[in-house]
């Protein structure tokens, strides 16, 4: 299929370590979203890319979260020195362009499971 | 600032009852949506529906239905006949309108649980 797809689904990594975490967006999305799900939580917004470019960064929780986008394609979320609290569900979503209008839905990866030790 | 307040955290049903799902959101903005996404067992999100603020007309979607109230700043989602397949956790999210409309608000979800 031609999903979003994230890699890896699984991370466990030891604090203090930096992530790398890759998501694939739908050919021809031009915008990108990354989400965290913590634990019983629901999704905290965190970043979004329209092109390669990202307008909106405010929902980075720390200066350890950054992300990019290069080739309007493929986003690539780091976190660098991990603490336990970042430990979640890291979604990410794909939409032909930002904003709620009509055809413009998200489409959801998996997610990659980070925990850290 | 814009929030969603789900205050079902968890239902459980025999399957072929009725369920409504609650969604109350605040925000500022005359222009907004809103959706509903259901995520199931696997993981992965899946979109249900959107509302913009000034379309007020409840929708029906076979078994799916949504009540859409901006006098209580309620958007509410009713399944008729529930299935075992409908046990999933359900997310209400809001976002503003025009080039503003890129930052989704979530709701803490409800996880439906329909037992056979």
């Amino acid at each position: 299929g031609a999903g979003v797809s994230q890699s890896p689904s699984n991370k466990v990594t030891e604090k203090g370590k930096d992530v790398e975490l890759r998501c694939d967006p739908i050919s021809g999305h031009t915008a990108l979203y990354w989400y965290r799900q913590s634990l019983g939580q629901g999704l905290e917004f965190l970043i979004y890319f329209q092109g390669n470019s990202a307008p909106d960064k405010s929902g980075l929780p720390s200066d350890r979260f950054s992300a990019e986008r290069t080739g309007g394609s493929v986003s690539t979320l780091t976190i660098q020195r991990t603490q336990q609290e970042d430990s979640a569900v890291y979604l990410c979503a794909s939409s032909r362009r930002a904003g709620p209008q009509p055809y413009n839905e998200q489409f959801f990866g998996p997610g990659t499971r980070l925990t850290v030790l | 600032a814009q929030k969603v307040t789900q205050a079902q955290t968890e239902i459980s049903v025999v399957e072929k009852e009725d369920v409504t799902l609650d969604c109350v959101y605040e925000t500022r903005d005359t222009t907004y949506y809103l959706f509903w996404y259901k995520q199931p067992p696997s993981g992965e999100l899946v979109f249900l529906i959107r509302r913009n603020s000034f379309d007020e007309q409840n929708e029906i979607s076979g078994r799916y239905s949504w009540n859409f109230q901006k006098s209580t700043s309620s958007f509410n989602f009713t399944i008729t006949a529930s299935q075992v397949v409908d046990s999933a956790v359900y997310f209400c999210a809001l976002t503003r309108g025009g080039n503003y409309g890129q930052n989704f608000v979530f709701g803490p979800g409800t996880r439906l649980s329909v037992l056979p």
